[in-house]
């Protein structure tokens, strides 16, 4: 699976957009890009994911750069809850594979202040 | 609750005795996942199981470590002898698509 780069931590102003960058220059055509976050003390919550295409969904927006090597995660209006580790991961599509293992890096703190 | 359910929460475990953990998948969910997260770093892959077979261990699971899933439903991640490095939370996910969906975990404190 390729890697990917985050900031080991970032701000965000309760209401505002935050925008999560992660590089994952090494992707392979096949492999999709997915968001996870963990709030502290609990299981990692599945985001969103995408392929190509930028996605949205009710938690949040993923936009992929043209070249794939790049993405960003949108949460259009932070709120405290929002306050966890947000992990960037690339894996190879579930319909290629069979299944996916998905691999962790450190991710992005992101933290929410009123 | 129709999230993934893991068992017990916490267990705290004096070293060289052996601990079993329980996972429970969402019901409809074929495939299952176990993964060890230390302090400080993202959880990491330990094995997989699709229905009852198990197709894939990690190198971190050492001979120590088995994990069982009978008839595809619930699975089992048991640790013989364990060790202060085996302290960690143990999170078990679950998927039936590209999306996998994780328990709370179980912490295990070796003493």
């Amino acid at each position: 699976d390729a890697k990917t780069t985050q900031p080991p931590s970032m701000d965000c102003a309760e209401g505002r957009a935050a925008n999560l960058p992660c590089n994952h220059s090494t992707i392979s055509g096949n492999e999709y890009v997915y968001w996870y976050r963990q709030i502290h003390s609990q299981g990692p919550q599945y985001i969103i994911h995408g392929l190509k295409n930028n996605e949205t969904n009710e938690m949040a927006s993923l936009i992929i750069t043209e070249d794939r090597k790049s993405s960003t995660l949108i949460l259009p209006h932070a709120t405290l809850r929002d306050t966890a580790v947000y992990y960037c991961i690339v894996s190879l599509s579930i319909l290629n594979s069979g299944y996916s293992t998905l691999t962790f890096g450190k991710g992005t703190m992101l933290l929410v202040s009123p | 609750d129709t999230g993934v359910s893991q068992d017990p929460r916490h267990k705290i475990t004096k070293r060289g005795q052996n601990v079993t953990f329980r996972c429970d998948p969402i019901s409809e969910h074929n495939r299952l996942y176990w993964y060890r997260q230390t302090l400080g770093q993202g959880p990491e892959f330990l094995t997989y199981f699709q229905n009852e077979a198990q197709l894939e261990k990690s190198r971190l699971l050492s001979d120590r470590f088995s994990a069982e899933r009978p008839k595809g439903s619930f699975s089992t991640l048991e640790i013989q002898r364990t060790e202060q490095g085996d302290s960690a939370m143990y999170l078990c996910a679950s998927s039936l698509g590209r999306d996998a969906f994780f328990g709370q975990g179980t912490r295990l404190t070796v003493v």
